[in-house]
C-alpha cells in the first residue's frame, strides 16, 4: 500500500493571505484526488489529477501533479474564512477502486 | 450530491453491545466503501463492497463485520463494541471507471 504523505500538519494564517500544501509520496502516482472536509461532515472531492505536470484550477484553488507523478500541491490565493478545513489527498488503486489517504492538512483561515 | 445518507448520526452505547451502522445511496453504484476516521488517523478503510453480498475487508477489519443483500444498502456491524471503536464512520460510493470517491454526512459513535 501506497504512503501518502502530507505537510504541513497543520495551518494557521490570516484571511488574505497564500498558501501551499503538499501531498508526497515514494511511489509513482496512478492518479490523485484532492478532497477538503469540513468540519462535522464528509470529505467532498475537489479534483483529480492524472497527468504528470497537469495544473487545474478551481476558483482560488490551484492543484499541481508533480512531473514523475510523485507529489502534487494544492495553492490558495487570498484565502478566506471559508476555505477553513482538513484538506486531503488520495491515490487510488486497481483493486476495487480503492483509495488510500494521506493524513491530511488541517488549515485555519482567520477573518 | 451523490445521494448518500447514513444512520444513526449519532449514537452512543456501552462496551459489549452490537451496533449495526446503516449506509443507504440512491443511484446503484457497484462499490461501497466503510472507513473510520480518527484523530492522526485519517481516514482508514475497513471494509468495501464490489456488489450485492461481494464485501472484502480493508486495513482495519478486525471487531468489524458488514453486509450487501441489496445494491443501495451496505452495513457495517461492531459485534461487541469496544472503546478503541469510538470514532467517526464514514460510508463511501465510487462512481464509473474513475477512482473518485463521494462521501456520506458520517455517524459519530462513542463506545463508553
Amino acid at each position: 500500500t501506497q504512503l501518502l504523505e502530507q505537510s504541513p500538519q497543520f495551518l494557521s494564517i490570516q484571511e488574505g493571505e497564500n498558501l501551499t500544501v503538499y501531498c508526497n509520496s515514494s511511489s509513482v502516482f496512478s492518479s490523485l484526488q484532492w478532497y477538503r472536509q469540513e468540519p462535522g461532515e464528509g470529505p467532498v472531492l475537489l479534483v483529480t489529477v492524472v497527468t504528470g505536470g497537469e495544473v487545474k484550477k478551481l476558483k482560488r484553488l490551484t492543484f499541481q501533479f508533480g512531473d514523475a507523478r510523485k507529489d502534487s500541491s494544492l495553492h490558495i490565493t487570498a484565502a478566506q474564512p471559508g476555505d477553513t478545513g482538513l484538506y486531503l489527498c488520495a491515490e487510488g488503486n486497481t483493486n476495487a477502486g480503492k483509495s488510500t489517504f494521506g493524513d491530511g492538512t488541517t488549515l485555519t483561515v482567520k477573518p | 450530491d451523490a445521494g448518500i445518507t447514513q444512520s444513526p448520526r449519532h449514537k452512543v452505547t456501552e462496551t459489549g453491545t452490537p451496533v449495526t451502522l446503516r449506509c443507504h445511496q440512491t443511484e446503484n453504484h457497484r462499490y461501497m466503501y466503510w472507513y473510520r476516521q480518527d484523530p492522526g488517523h485519517g481516514l482508514r478503510l475497513i471494509h468495501y463492497s464490489y456488489g450485492v453480498k461481494d464485501t472484502d475487508k480493508g486495513e482495519v477489519s478486525d471487531g468489524y463485520s458488514v453486509s450487501r443483500s441489496k445494491t443501495e444498502d451496505f452495513l457495517l456491524t461492531l459485534e461487541s463494541a469496544t472503546s478503541s471503536q469510538t470514532s467517526v464512520y464514514f460510508c463511501a460510493i465510487k462512481t464509473g471507471q474513475s477512482y473518485e470517491q463521494y462521501f456520506g454526512p458520517g455517524t459519530r459513535l462513542t463506545v463508553t
